[in-house]
């Protein structure tokens, strides 16, 4: 079994759409968080939830929502989607919210905005 | 910003040397951590460095850490095909990582 799934694999949309992102971790971790990872591949923090409240939110455009419905889940969803949208957005999770902790990432999701 | 920088940028060796990649963070830290990521995947977690550590190994794994110049290595010995990948530093400050720029790294047969 996958440890922290996210679907879909790829995403191909349209300017001015707005899509979901969904993930699940089956690890029982209290943390979870999303990442974008641009062309040049650079990984850089969105938000993180923990026990699905958010402690993360880092300098993000208000289109992007996270949503944490329970522990185990953090979806993604995008309004009015931009070009610059257009990278792997990534989930993961670890234990708790403390620095020392591992994180698990997921596959990621490949988001072309066209 | 607060991303860390990596050195080098790009690696291509034989199978069998052996490959050392540099990192650079910019804040204070708890611990440094090594991730790698295969392409077209997401990255896994490699080796944890706490910050009063100087020097851990894992398999052919060897990291090394210095935080008076806020500096961390990853020497990967006898390298395989296999370990062909990205490999990113992460900082971890409060409740959060802070990963550095990746180097790729190219084993060939």
């Amino acid at each position: 079994d996958t440890a922290v799934s996210q679907t879909p694999k790829y995403l191909v949309t349209q300017m001015g759409n707005d899509k979901s992102i969904k993930c699940e971790q089956n690890l029982g971790h209290d943390t979870m968080y999303w990442y974008k990872q641009d062309s040049k591949k650079f990984l850089k923090i969105m938000f993180s939830y923990n026990n699905k409240e958010l402690i993360i939110n880092e300098t993000v455009p208000n289109r992007f929502s996270p949503k944490s419905p329970d522990k185990a889940h953090l979806n993604l969803h995008i309004n009015s989607l931009e070009l610059g949208d257009s990278a792997v957005y990534f989930c993961a999770s670890s234990q708790d919210a403390g620095a020392k902790n591992i994180q698990y990432f997921g596959a990621g999701t490949r988001l072309s905005v066209l | 910003s607060q991303q860390g920088e990596e050195d080098p940028q790009a690696l291509s060796i034989q199978e069998g040397e052996n490959a050392t990649m540099n990192c650079s963070y910019k804040t204070s830290i708890n611990n440094l951590q090594w991730y790698r990521q295969n392409s077209g995947r997401g990255l896994v977690h490699l080796i944890l460095i706490r910050s009063n550590e100087r020097e851990k190994h894992s398999g052919r794994l060897r990291v090394t850490l210095d935080t008076s110049k806020k500096s961390s290595s990853l020497l990967i010995t006898a390298s395989r095909a296999a370990d062909t990948a990205s490999y990113f530093c992460a900082s971890t400050g409060f409740q959060k990582l802070v990963f550095g720029t990746g180097t790729r790294l190219l084993v060939s047969p």
